[in-house]
């Protein structure tokens, strides 16, 4: 079974870091690119980053570019989130998500169940 | 960017209905159009990728068209556990998602 666990998630002051982890099983994870995707509470969801497959492409959205930074250890099975300068509007669920990709298309599948992170002094 | 606006924003609709929800891209995306179902504490879950590919495991009842700029999720026959908020994506770009209830 495809699955995808996140971990490190907490109580955070601005200002501070939490590095996120998200453990895969059940395929191949050196072979797919990865996502983390947000959610705030009550609020929709927002792509956070993407790193590909052998990590040579990376991509994050503006509203944490400079912040965070997204990384993999393939011999782990594992994605990660680095958070740095944390704020307020930071607060949200972290998702993990597989990439699945076809021709020029990208979708999500699957998630993790999320983590929790609150920024907040 | 682009831009996805969806609508409504919330519906209310009886079981066995027939509910539709629209996608619009700020400019053309193709077919490069994914609906997503969350229910409440739960992870998102893929219902259709490439605007009309239906992902393994998901009932018939869900079904997607479209492309360019306007797409459609639409669900016949409504049943119960469809509840849920449903989310248009395409790259990094969500939609505002979407709130169907069950009257």
């Amino acid at each position: 079974e495809v699955q995808l666990v996140e971990s490190g998630g907490g109580l955070v002051q601005p200002g501070g870091s939490l590095r996120l982890s998200c453990a895969a099983s059940g395929f191949t994870f050196s072979s797919y690119s990865m996502n983390w995707v947000r959610q705030a509470p009550g609020k929709g969801l927002e792509w956070v980053s993407y790193i590909s497959s052998s990590s040579s492409t990376i991509y994050y959205a503006d509203s944490v570019k400079g912040r965070f930074t997204i990384s993999r250890d393939n011999a782990k099975n594992s994605l990660y989130l680095q958070m740095n300068s944390l704020r307020d509007e930071d607060t949200a669920v972290y998702y993990c998500a597989r990439d699945r990709r076809r021709s020029s298309s990208n979708w999500f599948d699957p998630w993790g169940q999320g983590t929790l992170v609150t920024v907040s002094s | 960017d682009i831009q996805m606006t969806q609508s409504p924003s919330s519906l209310s609709a009886s079981v066995g209905d027939r509910v539709t929800i629209t996608c619009r891209a700020s400019q053309s995306i193709s077919s490069y159009l994914n609906w997503y179902q969350q229910k409440p504490g739960e992870a998102p879950k893929v219902l259709i990728y490439a605007a009309s590919s239906l992902q393994s495991g998901v009932p018939s009842r869900f079904s997607g068209s479209g492309s360019r700029t306007d797409f459609t999720l639409t669900i016949n026959n409504l049943q119960p556990e469809d509840s849920a908020t449903y989310y248009c994506q395409q790259r990094g770009t969500f939609g505002q998602g979407t709130k169907v209830e069950i009257k």
